[in-house]
């Protein structure tokens, strides 16, 4: 069991150019969740999904797109990326919509983006 | 509107010494509540969680929280803190998304702990 696995780990983009960061787990989980953490900001929640082809948008959506084609994988778009983007990135799935369960979450280990 | 508060930004304990990290929560329900830890360049981990029923909540690594709803409040305890624990700690309260049925967390700004030798 792999988890919730993330790639790339790292990346560098310029302002302006756009990239896919690709989450996926193996837990068979209903739901999935972007979030971006910041300096003393803890974890704010971007776009979730709450099952194949279902996103919305979380606290700081704006810049971000999703998509969940498949049930395992969450993809978070940026179509044109901005120095205020830079930030680590982690996904997370859970179990859902079952009561308590939809909030226990496990987390991948994180991309790192910076954009110059 | 629901809300975790860490006041702590930063906690400075030797090895050995007890430790008590603070998490204050706002929610209108019962709430569900976790202590997560991140140690540098890694994910989160879940430490503990509490749904219902004692109050005391035993977690892995030997942490320990203790639910009070008299203060909303929802402290992380370990007797003894070892070198590994250096980390920090994020304390988070699942709610329900406002307009929607959809559960998430709601994570505090989180508590860096430095353990000296």
């Amino acid at each position: 069991n792999a988890g919730v696995t993330q790639t790339p780990k790292f990346r560098v983009l310029k302002t302006g150019q756009s990239m896919t960061l690709l989450c996926a787990q193996d837990m068979n989980h209903e739901y999935m969740y972007w979030y971006r953490q910041d300096p003393g900001m803890g974890l704010r929640l971007i776009h979730y999904s709450v099952g194949e082809g279902t996103t919305a948008k979380g606290e700081v959506p704006d810049g971000y797109n999703v998509s969940r084609l498949k049930k395992q994988n969450f993809l978070l778009g940026l179509e044109s990326a901005a120095p205020s983007q830079t930030s680590v990135y982690f996904c997370a799935s859970s179990y859902g919509p079952y009561r308590g369960s939809s909030y226990e979450q496990y987390f991948g280990p994180g991309t790192r983006l910076t954009v110059t | 509107a629901q809300s975790v508060t860490q006041p702590d930004i930063h906690i400075t304990v030797s090895e050995g010494a007890s430790l008590e990290l603070r998490c204050n929560y706002s929610y209108g329900a019962t709430p569900y509540l976790f202590w997560y830890v991140q140690s540098p360049g890694q994910g989160l981990q879940l430490l503990l969680k509490y749904f219902s029923g004692d109050t005391l909540v035993q977690g892995i690594k030997g942490f320990e929280a203790e639910f009070k709803r008299s203060q909303s409040s929802f402290n992380l305890r370990k007797p003894s803190v070892h070198w590994s624990d250096a980390a920090e700690y994020f304390c988070a309260v699942g709610a329900l998304d406002r307009g929607s049925t959809l559960g998430r967390l709601y994570f505090g700004r989180g508590t860096q702990l430095t353990v000296w030798p």
